[in-house]
């Protein structure tokens, strides 16, 4: 059983596209995030979401948004896709404020 | 905010030992932690320290001082797959901020 899953494991996709990437854990955590990891390796949070509400929302174009369904799951819609979105983006879940568990993580490549 | 420094590369023989520090200031502070990232892969965690001290865990183990803004990872009996990126980590409230990595390179 994965304990964070989130897919699809490879995006590629042109700039101006919208695209989606969903996220799972079954840990039963009420925390989840979103990361991005650029080219130089730098793991920057971009979202946090405590039992589906916002909680963290840092200095992210609003072409970004997350969506919370339910404490298990959190999705990433990127709306007008641009070149510098190219990323890989991770998922984790915790229980704050221990540490996390990520996921696979999602390789974006905007063309 | 969280300023956190690691140095960017570190290279040691197979079977020696390796100490990555790690330097940091935060406004507030709930733990720090340390993970593993091997290229292409997820980080995992490693170690959790919230109070001074020495956490020992098998090859591997983390210090901390609160009051001087520092930590270390020590990695003992190096092995070809500890070859990897290692991260820092600051927890304050819902946050871990991350340091830009340390990327260790094992030789034989």
């Amino acid at each position: 059983d994965t304990a964070v899953s989130q897919t699809p494991k490879y995006l590629v996709t042109q700039m101006g596209n919208d695209k989606s990437i969903k996220c799972e854990q079954n840990l039963g955590h009420d925390t989840m995030y979103w990361y991005k990891q650029d080219s130089k390796k730098f793991l920057k949070i971009m979202f946090s979401y405590n039992n589906k509400e916002l909680i963290i929302n840092e200095t992210v174009p609003n072409r970004f948004s997350p969506k919370s369904p339910d404490k298990a799951h959190l999705n990433l819609h990127i709306n007008s896709l641009e070149l510098g979105d190219s990323a890989v983006y991770f998922c984790a879940s915790s229980p704050p404020p221990m540490g996390y568990t990520f996921g696979s993580g999602t390789r974006l490549t905007v063309v | 905010g969280q300023n956190i420094d690691q140095p960017t590369e570190m290279t040691a023989t197979e079977g020696a030992i390796v100490q990555i520090n790690c330097t940091y200031q935060t406004s507030g502070f709930n733990g720090l932690f340390w993970y593993q990232q091997h290229a292409g892969e997820a980080p995992t965690f490693l170690s959790y320290n919230v109070l001074d001290g020495l956490e020992e865990k098998g090859r591997f183990s983390s210090f901390l001082s609160r009051s001087k803004g520092y930590s270390y990872l020590l990695l003992k009996e190096l092995q070809m797959k500890d070859s990897a990126s290692y991260l820092c980590a600051v927890s304050r409230d819902y946050k871990l901020s991350f340091g830009a990595g340390t990327t260790v390179t094992v030789r034989a």
